[in-house]
C-alpha cells in the first residue's frame, strides 16, 4: 500500500532563512510524488511533483524538493523563508493501482516569523 | 486560481437532511476527484469519476454518492447527515484518468456544517 508520513506537524523558521518540511514515503513500485500548500480558508495549490529523472524538483514560489529514494523521503526546501510562505503543507504521493488517487500526509503548518 | 469550482463555498444543515455539492473541472479535463478534509481524519479520498464513469472508490460512506455528467461537472449527493460529516469537501480535476504525470487541480473546496 501507499503512504506518506510528515514527521512534524509544525515547523517554525525566522524569515530569510532556508527552510525544509520533511515527507517520507513508502510506496509498492515507483513513487509519484506531490507537494501542495493550503493557505486559510483555501483550497489545495499545487506547487511541484516529481514523477521520474532529476532527482531536484523545482516548484512554483521558489519551492524545490530533493527525492531521495534510499532514504526514502522527498523533503520540500526554500533557500529563504517569507513570511508569506507560512501554510499548511501537505505531501501526497499518487496510487496509479487505485485511479490515480492522492494519498496526503497528515500536513506540516508552517510559520514564518518577520 | 486553479480553473476548477465549487458551490456552494459553505453549507450549513441539519442532522439528517441531505445536500448537493457541486464541482467543475478545468476546461479540458475528463477526470473528478472527490476529496474530504476534517480535522480527524486529514485529507481523504472519496471518489473518481473519469468522463461520467466511476473509476476509483475510497472510504466513501453508502450516505454518499456521486455522479458525472454529460457536460463533465459532479455533484457528490450526502444523505442522512451526521455531525461527524462536517468537514471541508475538495473537487480535484486532471486530464487523464491515471496517468503517473497527472497532476490534479483542487478546487476551493465547500465547507460543510451539520448542526
Amino acid at each position: 500500500a501507499q503512504s506518506v508520513a510528515q514527521p512534524e506537524d509544525q515547523v517554525n523558521v525566522a524569515e530569510g532563512n532556508p527552510l525544509t518540511v520533511k515527507c517520507t514515503y513508502s510506496v509498492s513500485g515507483n513513487p509519484y510524488l506531490f507537494w501542495y500548500v493550503q493557505y486559510p480558508n483555501r483550497g489545495l495549490q499545487f506547487l511541484l511533483k516529481y514523477i521520474t529523472g532529476d532527482n531536484l524538483v523545482k516548484g512554483s514560489y521558489g519551492f524545490e524538493a530533493e527525492f531521495n529514494k534510499s532514504q526514502t523521503s522527498f523533503h520540500l526546501k526554500k533557500p529563504s523563508a517569507l513570511v508569506s510562505d507560512s501554510a499548511l503543507y501537505f505531501c501526497a504521493v499518487r496510487d496509479p493501482y487505485q485511479g490515480g488517487k492522492l494519498i496526503f500526509g497528515q500536513g506540516t503548518e508552517l510559520s514564518v516569523k518577520p | 486560481d486553479s480553473g476548477v469550482t465549487q458551490t456552494p463555498k459553505h453549507l450549513i444543515t441539519a442532522t439528517g437532511q441531505r445536500v448537493t455539492l457541486r464541482c467543475s473541472p478545468r476546461s479540458g479535463d475528463l477526470s473528478v476527484y472527490w476529496y474530504q478534509q476534517s480535522l480527524d481524519q486529514g485529507l481523504q479520498f472519496l471518489i473518481q469519476y473519469y468522463n461520467g464513469e466511476e473509476r476509483a472508490k475510497g472510504n466513501i460512506l453508502e450516505r454518499f454518492s456521486a455522479q458525472q455528467f454529460p457536460d463533465l461537472h459532479s455533484e457528490l449527493n450526502l444523505s442522512s447527515l451526521e455531525l461527524g460529516d462536517s468537514a471541508l469537501y475538495f473537487c480535484a480535476s486532471s486530464a487523464l484518468s491515471s496517468g503517473a504525470q497527472e497532476t490534479q487541480y483542487f478546487g476551493p473546496g465547500t465547507r460543510l456544517l451539520v448542526l
